[in-house]
């Protein structure tokens, strides 16, 4: 079946501070790849996607790339704010027509400034 | 465009009791999900309808049950509620036909069962 482990939090940054957040992925088919983000008392929203190999989704300074090879797409982010302290959620998706989207467990940010 | 909208926001049952959450997805959208997410287990996915149908189904007990209607507006209820049931539940909705598996989720509702 499939599944997206990602890495623990939670993530304490000081303002300005570069962001790595591992995410890698076992699926059968060809997935789609989705990081949503979660901010206080709110639903999740999509941050960025990609949906073949080599693709790179980006978003308000966010950047993830689809690597088949590692079965990996990390997000980072170059500077991050206080106003990035969220959750944030791995996802994937096989087959379109069918939305079982498969999450992470998801690796809460908080930026101090 | 309105966004998908759930209600109640918040809501207290007590355990035994049950209840019905409510959502409206964006105009258009023919697939709508649930998820219960909960600090211990994150997100788990409940179910997902299409017209009207239920295509997939979590690892949830029977006391979870849902549907939905010819408008896509779709109901999820709990019977019994245990004080386990207490969580934020979300409801997502997306496009299908030609899409990645996007998902566009509402806030939530969030139970608390005493």
């Amino acid at each position: 079946g499939n599944s997206v482990t990602q890495m623990e939090g939670p993530v304490t940054l000081s303002e300005e501070a570069f962001l790595t957040i591992n995410c890698t992925y076992t699926a059968t088919g060809y997935p789609s790849l989705f990081w949503y983000v979660q901010y206080p008392g709110e639903g999740l929203q999509l941050l960025l996607k990609a949906t073949k190999a080599d693709d790179k989704g980006s978003n308000k300074g966010f950047e993830a790339t689809y690597r088949k090879e590692t079965t990996s797409f990390h997000l980072e982010k170059g500077s991050v704010q206080v106003s990035d302290s969220a959750v944030y959620f791995c996802a994937l998706s096989t087959n379109g027509g069918y939305q079982k989207v498969t999450f992470g467990t998801g690796t809460k940010l908080q930026v101090i400034p | 465009k309105a966004g998908v909208t759930q209600t109640p926001r918040y809501l207290i049952k007590t355990r035994g009791q049950q209840v019905t959450l409510s959502c409206s997805p964006i105009s258009g959208h023919r697939s709508v999900s649930w998820y219960q997410q909960t600090p211990g287990q994150g997100l788990q996915f409940l179910f997902e309808y299409f017209s009207e149908t239920q295509r997939n189904k979590g690892n949830f007990p029977g006391r979870f049950s849902g549907r939905q209607f010819s408008n896509s507006r779709s109901e999820m209820n709990v019977s019994t509620l245990e004080l386990g049931d207490s969580a934020l539940y979300l409801c997502a909705s997306s496009l299908v036909q030609g899409t990645t598996g996007e998902l566009f989720f509402g806030e939530g509702s969030r139970l608390t069962v005493l």
